[in-house]
C-alpha cells in the first residue's frame, strides 16, 4: 500500500538555522506530494505541494523538490524563526479514487531564540 | 469565516455511548473527508464524500463508526458504544472536488473516552 514516512522529532534549532526534514514515500500509482503544518493549537494547514515529478513547492520561505528518482520530498528551509516552531506533516495523494490523503507520522520542530 | 466548521470542540462521554460530530464544508466544496488524529496511530483517513455518496468507506474502523452526508454539505460521523480507544481528535476536511484541489482541514473535534 501507499505509505510516507519522515523522520523522528523532536528537531530543535536555534534561530536562523537551517531546517531539513527527510521525508520518502511508496505508492502505488503517481502520487502528488504535500507538506501540511500544524501549530500549536491551531488546525492543519496546507504549507506547500507538488504534482509532478522535479516540480518544487515553495511557500514562506519553506521549499520540497519532488524527486522521483529517490521518493522523496524533503522539506528545506533557510533560516528558521521562532514563529516556525509546529508540526510538519508530509503526505501523499494518489491521482483518482477521491484523492485521501496518506500522512507521515509528522515532525515537531522547535525553534529557540 | 469560510473555512471548515466543525462541532463540538471538545467532546468527553462515557464508555459505551453514542457520539455524533459534525462537520460542515467551505461552501460549494464537493468532496469531504474524515480523519482521525491520535497519538499512537498518527493521522488516518476514515471516509470520504463526493456529494451525498461515500465511494471510499475503507479507513473506517470498525462497524461502530458511520459517516452520512446530506444536502451535499453537512456531514456527521456517529460513533456507537465508544470505547476508550476511540479517544482522539477527528479532523474534517473538503476540497473543491475531489481532485488535484488542496483540502482545507477543520480545527477539530477532540474526543475523549472516560
Amino acid at each position: 500500500g501507499d505509505s510516507v514516512t519522515q523522520m523522528e522529532g523532536p528537531v530543535t534549532l536555534s534561530e536562523e538555522a537551517f531546517l531539513t526534514i527527510n521525508c520518502t514515500y511508496t505508492a502505488t500509482g503517481y502520487p502528488s506530494l504535500f507538506w501540511y503544518v500544524q501549530y500549536p493549537g491551531e488546525g492543519l494547514q496546507l504549507l506547500l505541494k507538488a504534482t509532478k515529478a522535479d516540480d518544487k513547492g515553495s511557500n514562506k520561505g519553506f521549499e520540497a523538490t519532488y524527486r522521483k528518482e529517490t521518493t522523496s520530498f524533503h522539506l528545506e528551509k533557510g533560516s528558521v524563526q521562532v514563529s516556525d516552531s509546529a508540526v510538519y506533516f508530509c503526505a501523499l495523494t494518489i491521482t483518482g479514487g477521491g484523492n485521501k490523503l496518506t500522512f507521515g507520522t509528522g515532525t515537531q520542530l522547535k525553534v529557540e531564540l | 469565516g469560510a473555512g471548515v466548521s466543525q462541532s463540538p470542540s471538545n467532546k468527553v462521554t462515557e464508555k459505551g455511548k453514542d457520539v455524533e460530530l459534525r462537520c460542515d464544508p467551505i461552501s460549494g466544496h464537493t468532496a469531504l473527508y474524515w480523519y482521525r488524529q491520535s497519538l499512537g496511530q498518527g493521522l488516518e483517513f476514515l471516509i470520504y464524500f463526493q456529494g451525498n455518496s461515500a465511494p471510499d468507506k475503507s479507513g473506517l474502523p470498525s462497524d461502530r463508526f458511520s459517516a452520512e452526508r446530506t444536502g451535499g454539505s453537512v456531514s456527521t460521523l456517529t460513533i456507537q458504544r465508544t470505547q476508550q480507544e476511540d479517544s482522539a481528535v477527528y479532523l474534517c476536511a473538503s476540497s473543491l472536488d475531489g481532485g488535484n484541489q488542496p483540502q482545507h482541514f477543520g480545527d477539530g473535534t477532540r474526543l475523549s473516552i472516560l
